[in-house]
């Protein structure tokens, strides 16, 4: 089956910063990969996704980008902000049933 | 319009107990997933529903686990009996297409 590493498992940065969320997978047949955001005490709600026929994606202040060859993924965020605080977690999907990754715990410090 | 609705929001029970988690979806929508978080690692699949059909149970870790739609609507999650082992956050989410996932805010489940 699908497999996705998602690395960092911290990230810590300041507000301001860029920070970024990188995750691979191993199914070359997935085609979706949908980034999700779980604030504390929620569900986790999706933030932006991509296809993969579409090598980057982006909304405001977050991008992703997808490297088909490689099998990897990442997930862009520019100009942190404290609301950004929140576990991240990508996935990656062929049969739409999501394989998520382990989840960033992101740190956004004031 | 109300979101996916899960309770209990934290069950502790004793080894061996039973317990029955319960999910809402959002009114519409035919797919039902669960999945399981144990702390620190993925957010793992354990079931499909298509309306009341389980279309994929896949994920479900062994027999001690029972999921239910009755008509199409509500589900629960019967963990009988239940071990160590099985504590962790019991997430639903319901989807009408078959992309985006709409989670509930997760059942924990902690098993002494």
């Amino acid at each position: 089956g699908e497999n996705v590493e998602q690395h960092p498992s911290t990230l810590s940065v300041q507000e301001g910063d860029s920070a970024v969320i990188k995750c691979t997978y191993s199914d070359s047949a997935s085609n979706y990969f949908p980034w999700y955001k779980q604030e504390l005490g929620k569900g986790p709600q999706l933030i932006i996704d991509i296809r993969s026929n579409v090598g980057e994606k982006k909304d405001q202040r977050i991008a992703v980008t997808l490297n088909k060859t490689a099998k990897h993924f990442s997930l862009h965020i520019t100009e942190t902000q404290p609301e950004d605080s929140a576990v991240y977690f990508c996935a990656a999907s062929k049969s739409y049933i999501p394989t998520f990754g382990r989840g960033t715990s992101l740190i956004v410090h004031p | 319009e109300a979101g996916v609705t899960q309770f209990p929001s934290h069950s502790v029970i004793e080894k061996g107990q039973t317990v029955t988690l319960r999910c809402d979806p959002i009114s519409g929508h035919d797919n039902l997933y669960w999945y399981r978080r144990v702390m620190g690692k993925e957010i793992k699949f354990l079931l499909h529903f298509v309306k009341e059909s389980k279309q994929d149970e896949s994920g479900m870790p062994n027999n001690r686990f029972l999921a239910e739609r009755t008509g199409g609507t509500y589900s629960t999650l019967k963990v009988q009996p239940a071990e160590l082992e099985d504590s962790g956050v019991y997430f639903c989410a319901s989807s009408q297409g078959r992309e985006e996932l709409f989670f509930g805010e997760g059942s924990r489940l902690t098993v002494l």
